[in-house]
């Protein structure tokens, strides 16, 4: 099956600064990745996705980028803010399964 | 907008009890999933179903089953739960493969 892995584990930021966090996938046919914010106690909310006909895609602060041939892909933030802080999952979808990364703990430092 | 709801927030089970969380959507989608959310983890996922009756295995399924007798309701059944199983655990569902599947609110699972 498709193994998902996710780095950092945790990511500490100070407030306006970039956040980048990145995975990489095993199975070259998985071919939808979205990425999902979680905050404490929470249901995981989709932020952003990018499927892989798209090598990048951007909305507002957020960005993610695909590179198909290296199997990695990769989220943006930029200008970060309090309300950023949260954990971060990305995913990669093989055959509508999704297998998620292990998660990111950003935090931002006012 | 999609609504998947979780009957329980939070349940507490003694070992050798066999448990059940529920989980209905009102969207008509084909496709149910079951996670657990383990911190260091990420999200596993332990059954899915794509159609009325039909189930397939996660990467974890080992002491739960599943059942999936009408469209909008799929349920996780742990057997005789042990401790081990104490977790969160996320429903979600979607139409189809790609596309962003929608979470519940989870059930925050304690088994004593």
């Amino acid at each position: 099956g498709e193994n998902v892995e996710q780095h950092p584990s945790t990511l500490s930021v100070q407030e306006g600064d970039s956040a980048v966090i990145k995975c990489t996938y095993s199975d070259s046919a998985s071919n939808y990745f979205p990425w999902y914010k979680q905050e404490l106690g929470k249901r995981p909310q989709l932020i952003i996705d990018i499927r892989s006909n798209v090598g990048e895609k951007k909305d507002q602060r957020i960005a993610v980028t695909l590179n198909k041939t290296a199997k990695h892909f990769s989220l943006h933030i930029t200008e970060t803010q309090p309300e950023d802080s949260a954990v971060y999952f990305c995913a990669a979808i093989n055959d509508y399964k999704l297998s998620f990364g292990a998660g990111t703990t950003v935090t931002v430092r006012a | 907008d999609v609504k998947v709801t979780q009957s329980s927030r939070y349940l507490v089970k003694r070992t050798g009890e066999k448990v059940f969380l529920e989980c209905v959507q009102d969207m008509d989608h084909e496709n149910m999933f079951w996670y657990r959310q383990d911190p260091g983890l990420g999200l596993r996922l332990i059954y899915f179903s794509y159609d009325v009756k039909m189930k397939e295995k996660g990467d974890i399924p080992e002491g739960y089953s599943v059942s999936r007798e009408k469209k909008e309701r799929f349920s996780l059944i742990l057997e005789s739960a042990s401790t081990n199983q104490t977790s969160m655990y996320l429903c979600a569902s979607i139409m189809e493969g790609n596309q962003p599947q929608h979470f519940g609110d989870g059930t925050r699972l304690s088994i004593l």
